[in-house]
């Protein structure tokens, strides 16, 4: 089992849709986390640190469930250019911060 | 301010050829990690440096691997007798590392080297 699952998708939502991905991760110990966003043939960029108060930014919130582990991720009012793989990753402090990441998720916006 | 900057963009190389990979951090950076992408494949961890303390290795795939940080700045990754399995992306990131309860670890990532394996 891989220590952070995601849908791989493809997500195909019209502009303006609002769209939710989800991860689950396996190590409890587990302390950061964050959604990188990844366009095609580009390294991955920092979207968002994910806090277990929640927290958003502008369209975008996150949402983090310790006791379940899992992460997610709400996309409002979709964009064309949200289109891009978006990563789910975890790190632990004591393992220097390492990333682990998920697959990653696809998203099409289509007009 | 600058970001992570990367050498090559994309490297050609033959199989069995020896390549060098740069990485040039964000300055003030402390922490230095080396990532790969394979086609179709996730980022997977390689090697990290923190200041001046041993590198954290168990990432490396093989021997034939290695990295250096020279003056906890600039960091070379080294593969040797490359293989055609070593094609990948090969990202590196930095950080800076914070203290203080919560503190997150944004880690930067730079634009990768590409490299492909005749």
């Amino acid at each position: 089992r891989k220590e952070v699952e995601q849908d791989p998708g493809p997500f195909n939502v019209p502009e303006g849709a609002t769209v939710a991905f989800n991860c689950t991760y396996s190590n409890s110990a587990s302390q950061s986390f964050f959604w990188y966003r990844q366009d095609c043939r580009k390294e991955p960029k920092l979207l968002m640190s994910v806090y277990s108060s929640g927290n958003e930014d502008g369209r975008f919130t996150a949402q983090l469930n310790r006791a379940s582990q899992y992460i997610s991720l709400l996309i409002r009012d979709s964009k064309l250019s949200d289109s891009a793989t978006y990563l789910c990753v975890v790190s632990r402090v004591e393992y220097g911060n390492k990333l682990v990441f998920g697959a990653g998720t696809i998203l099409r916006v289509k007009s | 301010g600058a970001g992570v900057s990367q050498s090559p963009s994309n490297k050609v190389t033959e199989k069995g050829k020896d390549v060098e990979l740069r990485c040039d951090p964000i300055s003030g950076h402390t922490a230095l990690y080396w990532y790969r992408q394979s086609l179709g494949q996730g980022l997977e961890f390689l090697i990290y440096f923190q200041g001046n303390s041993a590198p954290d290795k168990s990432g490396l795939p093989s021997d034939r691997f290695s990295a250096e940080r020279t003056g906890g700045s600039v960091s070379t990754l080294t593969i040797q007798r490359t293989q055609q399995e070593d094609s990948a992306v090969y990202l590196c990131a930095s950080s800076l590392r914070r203290t203080g309860q919560g503190g997150k670890y944004e880690q930067y990532f730079g634009p990768g080297t590409r490299l492909t394996v005749t």
